[in-house]
């Protein structure tokens, strides 16, 4: 079984300021971790990925997190807030073995603020 | 590179007609196909799994008879709502895993359902 925790349904950020989503996963297996993006009416978009190579991991938009074993953890984090940051966010969890369920999390709307 | 599209992206329909959803792979070839249903403010929830040639598998709970999945080919897979009903209208989105992409699924863009 697998699942995934965002906590904070809603984080608040100013301009320029670091953005810190958190995200904790359960996984019976080693897992592969994903942060996907996503504005209003519009699908996922994959903003980074972590399958079992390097624990810190860079995606796209500045983003990067970092993936920790021993805390079962995988934050998203961006030095500096863009208002164009502004979405919500998707934390999620599949095994890394053959079968390709996916597992998210309930989503972290990200508020940027001028 | 790894775009998937959807059509249409919104659409409204009389409840009681069927409405079908294309998901295509532009730029590689889909092995598997995946059909999610996002409510507002909440998350995605996977519907139904579908590899290319074969039946699809359908989480517990989703109705295979009402959400009807086709995956002909390795770029295009469809959803059919049939008899849809208000409590259909959802936002339906699809994502597409291949075989030089095969740790990771990309999303299509979502299309809109409103059932009146």
């Amino acid at each position: 079984a697998q699942s995934v925790t965002q906590l904070g349904s809603h984080v608040s950020v100013s301009e320029g300021a670091l953005v810190l989503l958190r995200c904790n996963y359960s996984s019976s297996v080693p897992p592969y971790l994903f942060w996907y993006v996503q504005y209003p009416n519009q699908g996922l978009q994959l903003l980074l990925k972590y399958t079992s190579a390097a624990t810190l991991v860079k995606g796209i938009n500045g983003f990067e997190a970092e993936f920790k074993k021993s805390e079962t953890s995988f934050h998203l984090t961006k030095p500096s807030a863009h208002m164009s940051d502004a979405a919500e966010y998707f934390c999620a969890v599949r095994s890394s073995g053959g079968y390709q369920k996916v597992t998210f999390g309930i989503g972290t709307k990200l508020q940027v603020i001028p | 590179g790894a775009v998937v599209s959807q059509h249409p992206s919104w659409v409204i329909c009389k409840s009681g007609t069927s409405v079908k959803i294309e998901c295509r792979s532009l730029d590689f070839q889909a092995t598997t196909m995946f059909w999610y249903r996002q409510f507002p403010k909440q998350s995605l929830m996977l519907m139904a799994t579908s590899n290319e040639g074969s039946k699809a598998t359908y989480e517990q709970g989703v109705e295979k008879d009402k959400f009807l999945i086709n995956h002909a080919s390795l770029t295009l897979s469809t959803l059919t709502v049939t008899s849809a009903h208000p409590e259909d209208s959802s936002f339906y989105i699809c994502s597409a895993a291949g075989f030089s992409t095969t740790d990771t699924q990309y999303f299509g863009p979502g299309t809109r359902l409103t059932v009146l």
